[in-house]
C-alpha cells in the first residue's frame, strides 16, 4: 500500500523568511502528487499538483514543489512567507480515485 | 459560491445513537469521497463513489456506511457512534479525468457525547 510522508509534524518561521516543507512518497513510478493547504475548522484547498513533465511545479500564493523521484520527495517551497500561509499543510498522493494524505506539517509564522 | 456544501458544520449526537452527515455539490462530479480526519491527523479515506459505484476502503469500519441517492447527494452514516468516531469528517468531489483535483466541503465536526 502506499504511503506519504510527512516528516515535520511542527515547523516555526519567521515571516518573510523562506519555507520548505518535507514530502516523501512510496508508491509508484509516476507517482500523482499534490499538496494542500488548510486552515483551522476548514476544508482543504489545492496549492499545486504533479503529474509529469516539468519537475518543478508552480502553485497558488506563490508556492512551487519540486518532484525528485531519485529521492521519492516532492518538496514544498515558498521564498517569503507571509503570516497569513499560517496553516495545515498535507501532501497527498493519488491512485486511480482514491487520494491518500500525509499527516500533515503545521506551520507557525511568527513576526 | 459554496460548490461542495457540508450540513451541519456541527454535529453533536449521543453514544450509540445513529447519525447521518450529508454532502451535496453543484459541480456535477462523478466521484465523491468521504474523508475522516481527527485531530492533528491526516484525513483518512473512508469510501468513495464513482457514479453509484460504491468503493470502500478496506480499514473502514461497518459502522460507517455510505448513501449516494443521485450525483450530487451523498450521505455518511455512522450506525452506532462510538467516542472514537467522534472528529472531523470532509466531504470531496472530483471529475472523472485524472488530472482534475479534489474539491472539499468546509466539513463536519462530530461530537459523540
Amino acid at each position: 500500500a502506499q504511503s506519504v510522508t510527512q516528516p515535520d509534524i511542527h515547523i516555526t518561521v519567521s515571516e518573510g523568511a523562506s519555507l520548505e516543507l518535507r514530502c516523501n512518497y512510496s508508491y509508484g513510478a509516476t507517482p500523482y502528487l499534490f499538496w494542500y493547504v488548510q486552515s483551522p475548522g476548514q476544508g482543504l484547498q489545492l496549492l499545486l499538483k504533479y503529474f509529469s513533465g516539468d519537475t518543478l511545479v508552480q502553485g497558488i500564493k506563490g508556492f512551487e514543489a519540486e518532484f525528485k523521484r531519485s529521492q521519492s520527495s516532492f518538496n514544498l517551497r515558498k521564498p517569503s512567507v507571509h503570516w497569513s500561509d499560517a496553516a495545515e499543510y498535507f501532501c497527498a498522493e493519488q491512485t486511480g480515485n482514491q487520494f491518500y494524505f500525509g499527516t500533515g506539517t503545521s506551520l507557525t509564522v511568527i513576526p | 459560491d459554496a460548490m461542495v456544501i457540508q450540513n451541519p458544520r456541527y454535529q453533536v449526537t449521543q453514544f450509540g445513537k445513529p447519525v447521518t452527515l450529508s454532502c451535496s455539490q453543484t459541480l456535477n462530479h462523478n466521484v465523491m469521497y468521504w474523508y475522516q480526519q481527527k485531530s492533528s491527523q491526516a484525513p483518512k479515506l473512508l469510501f468513495h463513489y464513482y457514479d453509484k459505484d460504491f468503493n470502500n476502503e478496506a480499514d473502514t469500519p461497518d459502522n460507517f456506511q455510505s448513501r449516494r441517492p443521485n450525483t450530487s447527494f451523498c450521505f455518511l452514516d455512522i450506525r452506532s457512534p462510538g467516542l472514537g468516531d467522534a472528529a472531523m469528517y470532509l466531504c470531496a468531489t472530483k471529475g472523472t479525468a485524472t488530472n482534475e483535483k479534489l474539491f472539499f466541503g468546509s466539513g463536519t465536526q462530530l461530537s459523540v457525547l
